[in-house]
């Protein structure tokens, strides 16, 4: 699986929208690329995926370039229950296991 | 949507003894299920997958006969941390792949995860 590579940790307002990158320039032509979040002691929780066409859904948008080597997650209106570590994950469709790099700590600012 | 649960949520045990951690996927069925283990402060590493009437796949570094993972249904995988000791302390948490969503499957669920105390 390609390899991801995100900021650490991140700032957002409440109320903003919140832009979380993502570099994945290996990614291969059949990797879809996975957002899945992780709020303090709980599971993570899939938010959304991709494989190259732009995506959305209730809970955020996906943008991937042209070339797929970058992606950004988009929560648009973030909330403090937004804060998290979210994980971008480059996976094969029907390769059945997901790598969690580091991630990104969103952190909501009231 | 899909629904994947944990029992227990936490347990404390002595050291010496087993436990046995449940995951149920409560609303789809689940022929694939993951078991990772997540230490404090860091990302989640997957150890095994989990094929339902099979025996599961261990990642490499991951001890098979210490950690004993059965698959008896499309809704249930038990891991059983065997002899426990004070350094297999953390949080385990598991996952299920729905074959049925999004037209393909290409989702995983995990579940709340079950926090591990050894003494």
């Amino acid at each position: 699986d390609a390899k991801t590579t995100q900021p650490p940790s991140m700032d957002c307002a409440e109320g903003r929208a919140a832009n979380l990158p993502c570099n994945h320039s290996t990614i291969s032509g059949n990797e879809y690329v996975y957002w899945y979040r992780q709020i303090h002691s709980q599971g993570p929780q899939y938010i959304i995926h991709g494989l190259k066409n732009n995506e959305t859904n209730e809970m955020a948008s996906l943008i991937i370039t042209e070339d797929r080597k970058s992606s950004t997650l988009i929560l648009p209106h973030a909330t403090l229950r937004d804060t998290a570590v979210y994980y971008c994950i480059i996976s094969n469709f029907g390769n059945e296991k997901l790598t969690f790099g580091t991630g990104t700590r969103l952190t909501i600012i009231p | 949507g899909a629904v994947v649960s944990q029992h227990p949520s936490r347990v404390i045990c002595k050291s010496g003894t087993s436990v046995k951690i449940e995951c149920r996927s409560l609303d789809f069925q689940a022929t694939t299920m993951f078991w990772y283990r997540q230490f404090p402060k860091q990302s989640l590493m997957l150890m095994a997958t989990s094929n339902e009437g099979s025996k599961a796949t261990y990642e490499q570094g991951v001890e098979k006969d210490k950690f004993l993972i059965n698959h008896a249904s499309l809704t249930l995988s038990t891991l059983t941390v065997t002899s426990a000791h004070p350094e297999d302390s953390s949080f385990y948490i598991c996952s299920a792949r729905d074959l049925l969503a999004g037209g393909g499957g290409e989702t995983q669920y995990f579940g709340p995860g079950t926090r591990l105390l050894v003494l």
